[in-house]
């Protein structure tokens, strides 16, 4: 059974620029959520996509979004990036929303 | 709003030397808390799910308990290898979000 995969690991951006993180969902599930973790906190709930549709919002600003595939996979997109965005952005997937949730390894975001 | 506090920040003990780390929460209505073990720079790795005041799970050197406004972790006879940042999250009967408290480091020397 493969795990939640995350593409790419590592980035560096440049203050102003967009980027795109991808995430590759677990076999069999249909519910993707992502997350931002700063160094040292807990991370941060983003939005999570449940069947294609958005299933919930954290408290980010409307420059974070997303989508989800019909194969369930997904992306973030970021843009105008801040320095303050640098971050380790974790994608996890579950069987539904109710259920455990499984993270991927994390893209570390540098934004210069 | 939901809210989860982890305490101690960072705790250090000998090999072998038994331990409990603690999760408060406050939340409307708990559909579950969980517990994950994150590694430097990886993605937090699920450990348990707990859905009611007086459910304990265990796995290995591990057991987690939950009362209604807390839970433990606690370790016996942890190892070297059980270092770690062990994170705590609750969500609500009505949520979507895992809300994450700020993790307990936990390390273990020889």
């Amino acid at each position: 059974e493969t795990g939640v995969t995350q593409s790419p690991t590592h980035l560096i951006k440049t203050r102003g620029q967009q980027v795109t993180l991808r995430c590759s969902s677990q076999s069999g599930h249909n519910t993707v959520s992502w997350y931002q973790q700063a160094l040292g906190q807990g991370p941060q709930f983003i939005f999570q996509y449940y069947r294609e549709e958005e299933n919930g919002r954290g408290n980010f600003p409307p420059r974070f979004s997303g989508l989800q595939f019909p194969n369930y996979s997904s992306e973030l997109n970021v843009n105008a990036l801040e320095l303050d965005d640098s971050a380790l952005y974790l994608c996890a997937s579950s069987r539904d929303p109710k259920t455990e949730a499984f993270f991927g390894q994390g893209t570390r975001l540098t934004v210069v | 709003e939901d809210q989860v506090t982890q305490s101690p920040e960072a705790l250090r003990l000998q090999e072998g030397e038994s331990s409990s780390l603690n999760c408060s929460y406050t939340v409307s209505g708990l559909r579950g808390l969980f517990w994950y073990r994150q590694d430097p720079g990886k993605g937090p790795e699920f450990l348990f799910t707990l859905y009611s005041a007086g459910e304990e799970k265990e796995k290995e050197r591990l057991k987690a308990t939950l009362t209604k406004k807390e839970s433990f972790l606690h370790i016996t006879a942890p190892k070297p290898e059980d270092s770690a940042t062990y994170l705590c999250a609750v969500k609500e009967t009505s949520g979507s979000r895992l809300t994450f408290g700020e993790g307990t480091q936990l390390t273990v020397n020889p």
